[in-house]
């Protein structure tokens, strides 16, 4: 079974502090997605990463940088916390090829990050 | 600009009741286009997808949605709502030779007993 893992399910974070989300997934998959889901606005596309060391900014990529150091795992980092970033994390793959194609993305069950 | 809009933020159905939820998205020549669906406190598991080979699509739980090329519309329906249903949908577009696909703002839909 295809498994896209997100290291913590819920975080709560003092303003300022220095925030790691990680995510592995364990299908082979070259490209890698962090999004921001907030209530009636969807997901947006933070930064995404189509290999190794490799990474392009997304819609909202303000506040946030990325880690890609290994195909199966890429990290989202704040590196000072906002409580404007209170948000649900959401991590999600997909082979090379498949965006804009019929390929599937593949998600993890998010981490919802709440900034005081 | 590429969009796509989900035109009920919320539905509410009886249980046994048809389910219709609609998605508009902008013209493109090849737009790909996908239902996920989203339980409380889960990521977001792919429904169905069109792949332009039938422009009706089957997929998980008894759902279906029609391709409408003429009418840009891709909606999202069930014969009959079972409580396990409720959940929100979200409708997303990605198009050939771009990068990311494009999601819309989500419809949450209540099933009623």
């Amino acid at each position: 079974d295809v498994k896209v893992t997100q290291s913590s399910r819920y975080l709560v974070k003092r303003t300022g502090e220095k925030v790691f989300l990680e995510c592995v997934q364990d299908m082979d998959h070259e490209n890698m997605f962090w999004y921001r889901q907030d209530p009636g606005l969807g997901l947006r596309l933070i930064y995404f990463s189509y290999d190794v060391k490799m990474k392009e900014k997304g819609d909202i990529p303000e506040g946030y940088s990325v880690s890609r150091e290994k195909k199966e795992r890429f990290s989202l980092i704040l590196e000072s916390a906002s409580t404007n970033q209170t948000s649900m994390y959401l991590c999600a793959s997909i082979r090379a090829g498949g965006v804009g194609g019929t390929d599937t993305q593949y998600f993890g069950p998010g981490t919802r990050l709440t900034v005081l | 600009a590429q969009s796509v809009t989900q035109l009920d933020s919320h539905v509410s159905v009886s249980e046994g009741t048809p389910v219709l939820l609609r998605c508009n998205y902008s013209s493109s020549y090849s737009p790909s286009l996908f239902w996920y669906v989203q339980h409380p406190n889960k990521g977001l598991q792919l429904l169905l997808k069109y792949t332009s080979a039938a422009t009706l699509v089957k997929g998980i739980n008894g759902f279906e949605a029609e391709f409408k090329k003429s009418e840009t519309s891709f909606h999202l329906t069930k014969p009959s709502a079972h409580m396990s249903d409720a959940a929100e949908y979200f409708c997303v577009v990605s198009y050939t030779g771009g990068f990311k696909t494009i999601f819309g703002a989500g419809t949450r839909l209540f099933v009623k007993a």
